[in-house]
């Protein structure tokens, strides 16, 4: 059965305190992995797509990476405005989209 | 600012009632998307359309209903709402099928 897990569920750190976060996969045949942000009572914002294993993407401070079973989004001298959950999803072989639970990022000053 | 539109912002309603949420895709894309998420919860696919066919069903339940009309905008329509459809709906919409979506600032619909 296509899944994806996200890691951890929530993530408390420092300003300025890096770290990663993690989305595993499971599908028979990857069709991208989408990367977003979603703050309190908004709708998800895209922040990346990776299609293909040691393909790398970054935007100010995040970066995501793929291997092939798993994605990082790194998140390098976090500040507050970073606190927001952040979801991944990959294409299943209907061209849906199987969205992980997320993760919460809380960045304290 | 994605470029899709969602109205209403909010909706109260009461139990028993009937509503529509319209959403607006960005130029150019062809699939819309529908989500339901509670509070604290995960996103909940509940259809999909593509340049005005049903393309993909979720956990939609037979109370709601949707379509996407010629000129691509599209409106879900929920009936009989109970106090546990109480939600955000989020429309999403992507140049096709398999590509990223792109989400809208979503309906906050509270029923009473």
């Amino acid at each position: 059965e296509d899944q994806v897990t996200q890691s951890p569920e929530a993530l408390r750190l420092q300003e300025g305190e890096s770290s990663s976060l993690n989305c595993s996969y499971t599908v028979s045949g990857l069709r991208g992995l989408f990367w977003y942000r979603q703050d309190p009572g908004k709708g998800p914002e895209f922040l990346f797509t990776l299609y293909s294993a040691g393909e790398e993407k970054e935007k100010e401070r995040l970066k995501a990476t793929l291997t092939k079973k798993e994605s990082f989004l790194h998140i390098t001298a976090p500040k507050p405005e970073d606190s927001a959950t952040y979801l991944c999803a990959t294409g299943d072989s209907n061209y849906q989209l199987i969205w992980g639970a997320g993760t919460k990022l809380i960045i304290k000053p | 600012d994605s470029g899709v539109t969602q109205t209403p912002k909010h909706l109260i309603t009461a139990t028993g009632q009937r509503v529509t949420l319209r959403c607006s895709p960005r130029s150019g894309d062809l699939s819309v998307y529908w989500y339901q998420q509670s509070l604290d919860q995960g996103l909940q696919f509940l259809i999909q359309y593509y340049n005005g066919e049903e393309r993909a069903k979720g956990n939609i339940l037979e109370r709601f209903s949707a379509q996407q009309f010629p000129d691509l905008h599209s409106e879900l329509n929920l009936s009989s709402l109970e106090l546990g459809d109480s939600a955000l709906y989020f429309c999403a919409s992507s140049v096709g099928q398999g590509y990223e979506q792109f989400f809208g600032p979503g309906t906050r619909l509270t029923v009473l």
